[in-house]
């Protein structure tokens, strides 16, 4: 079945750094691949998501290109400030069981020291 | 905009308990989620409706229950409480369809003693 695999569990990093979250994905489609972010005591929220028609999203200052060639959509941002300490999540749009739902990865914590 | 309000925020019970979780949203959404989240982990699909009266199994279903008599309500019942079920249980909506945009309540927190 389809998956998506975000291997680093914990990202740690000063203010100013540039962040990159890496983000794999694997089906036979042209999914809709999105990121979602959650702070703490919170519910995801959307962060940015790309479809077949537009192979990059940007929001807030990040930004993820859908590379069908390597089957990535890794997440960056050029520099982090302390407010953007939340858990990432990278997912996408799968039709299974005659409907559509999302395909989850295991979420990468960012961690950014003052 | 519209929000996803979850009841109760903090659930205690004791092992072996029924407890209900509930879930109302005013996005006039036609499909609503069950989510379980232990700690520190990613979001595992409990159940999800895609219109009233509809109930869609996730991979984690068993040992829970659902219901969705209103299109705007979702309720999610544990139907016997075990110590290692403690974790955050979230609610959320969408349009459905290829969107992938899902608007998610802030979460139950269940302990269970």
């Amino acid at each position: 079945g389809d998956s998506v695999t975000q291997k680093q569990g914990q990202v740690t990093l000063s203010e100013d750094d540039f962040l990159f979250i890496n983000c794999t994905y694997s089906t036979t489609t042209y999914p809709t691949l999105l990121w979602y972010v959650q702070y703490l005591g919170q519910g995801p929220q959307l962060l940015l998501k790309v479809t077949t028609a537009n192979n990059k999203g940007i929001s807030r200052g990040f930004e993820a290109t859908y590379d069908k060639g390597t089957t990535s959509f890794h997440l960056q941002k050029a520099s982090v400030q302390e407010s953007d300490s939340a858990v990432y999540f990278c997912a996408l749009v799968d039709w299974m069981d005659s409907n559509y739902q999302l395909i989850w990865g295991s979420g990468t914590k960012l961690i950014i020291k003052p | 905009g519209g929000i996803i309000t979850q009841t109760p925020k903090f659930l205690i019970g004791q092992e072996g308990q029924k407890l209900t979780l509930k879930c109302q949203q005013n996005f006039n959404h036609d499909t609503m989620y069950w989510y379980r989240q232990d700690s520190g982990k990613g979001l595992r699909l409990i159940y999800y409706s895609i219109t009233e009266n509809d109930l869609q199994k996730g991979d984690l279903s068993e040992g829970y229950d659902a219901s969705r008599e209103k299109k705007s309500s979702f309720s999610l019942t544990v139907t016997s409480a075990q110590k290692n079920e403690m974790a955050v249980f979230l609610c959320a909506s969408s349009i459905g369809g290829k969107d992938g945009q899902l608007y998610f309540g802030e979460g139950s927190k269940l302990t269970v003693l």
